[in-house]
């Protein structure tokens, strides 16, 4: 199984600053035929399900806040917050669907500092 | 639009059994291969079960296999779970997933309390 490694497990930032989340698989997620990095970010608040924010590693979701990014390939990814907001409180999971199992990382959870 | 939606869950004893079903539309659903992933509440998001497009092949984690069948049924865009011999740690928000739409695309979930 592809192990996904989230780091920081939690996170404190003051409105307005960068929030950076780093994510490690433990293989290479990159699909050579498409040459796509097959790694998602979802946000998930308290009481709803994950909401995609991020696939193939650096595409946006259509209707997400161009704050949000993702950068990274091959086995190290990061998903930035550019400035962080009130509503982004939530916990933050990056996912590899390169193979079976899916994994996901262990989330992280950001909060206002 | 692409949606998901699932039903099915509820209360259920220990031993017994539940099956949820995951409504598709928006989309070509015999097209894609899908996924049930689960979530104990509070804690992380863990990959339960695949199918392919047709039904004919399926895949399960080792913590479900022999108790849980995955299956689709096409000519009604509905993916299923049957849930046998449930156990207490059975007890999660269960989503249904596709990934082969350019972005992956989840339910709003369904939740399972396994309690006597």
């Amino acid at each position: 199984d592809i192990v996904m490694t989230q780091s920081p497990d939690s996170l404190a930032v003051s409105l307005g600053e960068r929030a950076t989340i780093n994510c490690k698989s433990s293989q290479s997620i990159l699909y050579s035929s498409s040459n796509k990095n097959t790694l998602a970010w979802y946000q998930q608040k308290p009481g709803q399900p994950p909401k995609v924010l991020i696939y193939w590693a650096s595409t946006r979701e259509s209707g997400v806040p161009d704050r949000f990014s993702g950068s990274g390939s091959g086995t190290d990814f990061t998903l930035t917050i550019s400035s962080l907001q009130a509503e982004d409180v939530a916990v933050y999971y990056c996912q590899q669907y390169y193979t079976i199992p899916l994994t996901f990382g262990g989330g992280t959870k950001v909060e206002i500092k | 639009e692409v949606q998901l939606v699932e039903s099915g869950g509820g209360l259920v004893q220990p031993g017994g059994s539940l099956r949820l079903s995951c409504a598709a539309s928006g989309f070509t659903f015999s097209s894609y291969f899908m996924h049930w992933v689960r979530q104990v509440p509070g804690k992380g998001l863990v990959w339960v079960s695949r199918i392919n497009s047709d039904g004919t092949g399926t895949t399960y984690a080792d913590s479900v296999k022999g108790r849980f069948t995955i299956s689709r049924d096409n000519a009604k865009n509905t993916l299923y779970l049957q849930m046998n011999s449930l156990r207490a740690e059975d007890t999660a928000v269960y989503y249904c997933a596709t990934y082969g739409l350019g972005s992956p695309c989840w339910g709003q979930g369904t939740l399972v309390t396994v309690s006597s």
